[in-house]
């Protein structure tokens, strides 16, 4: 099976740069994804890594360090809007995805 | 983008009745769609695969007599919430594979379900 674990909560204030870890177990490993969830809102796609190394959409970044069986997701130049619930997921073999337990930014003043 | 579009995004039921959610894909086609349940401030849960033509496939502990689901077209895929009991109000999403993205197989969620049961 599979298992993702999360940071509960992070804060940090505008501006600011945060990082969300993420390690997993997984039975069969086809990349790691992160996705972000406003509060009673659906999950949106923000990146995707299948290759060890960093990759770079606008302000976020993600890293993935599979023989570490750890990633990250980066956020930089914070705004109140990113205040969020983010979640990195895994892929099943159904093309299904398996989620983490999430972390949720409060981004403050 | 694709678009998925759930409906509807709030329902109140009494408990012992049915409710049925619907999910279509509006500008691509799913073979496969995939249902999750949310508890508050919890993850996304995988209930069940959807596939087009053929039965759903139940994640180990979702009974599928409860929690019946119908893909009869490429475009649409409902969940029907059998005899509702309060322990069932959740939010439910749905969400389609709507391509590659560098090698991302990208879900696209629907805008989910919240379910309250009386």
């Amino acid at each position: 099976g599979q298992s993702l674990e999360q940071p509960s909560e992070v804060t940090a204030v505008e501006g600011a740069i945060v990082q969300i870890n993420c390690t997993y177990q997984t039975s069969g490993f086809y990349g790691l994804s992160w996705y972000q969830q406003h509060d009673g809102g659906a999950p949106t796609f923000l990146s995707y890594n299948a290759l060890d190394g960093l990759e770079e959409t606008g302000r976020f970044s993600s890293f993935l360090s599979r023989s570490d069986s750890y990633g990250y997701l980066l956020l930089q130049e914070l705004q109140m809007k990113d205040s969020a619930s983010y979640f990195c997921a895994v892929k099943t073999g159904r093309r299904a995805l398996t989620f983490g337990s999430g972390t949720r930014l409060q981004v403050q003043p | 983008g694709a678009v998925v579009s759930q409906h509807p995004s709030r329902v109140i039921c009494k408990s012992g009745t049915s409710v049925k959610i619907e999910c279509r894909s509006l500008d691509f086609q799913a073979t496969t769609m995939f249902w999750y349940r949310q508890f508050p401030k919890q993850s996304l849960m995988l209930m069940a695969t959807s596939n087009e033509g053929s039965k759903a496939t139940y994640e180990q502990g979702v009974e599928k007599d409860k929690f019946l689901i119908n893909h009869a077209s490429l475009t649409l895929s409902t969940l029907t919430v059998t005899s509702a009991h309060p322990e069932d109000s959740s939010f439910y999403i749905c969400s389609a594979s709507s391509g590659v993205s560098s090698g991302a197989n990208v879900l696209t969620f629907g805008a989910g379900s919240r379910l309250t049961v009386l």
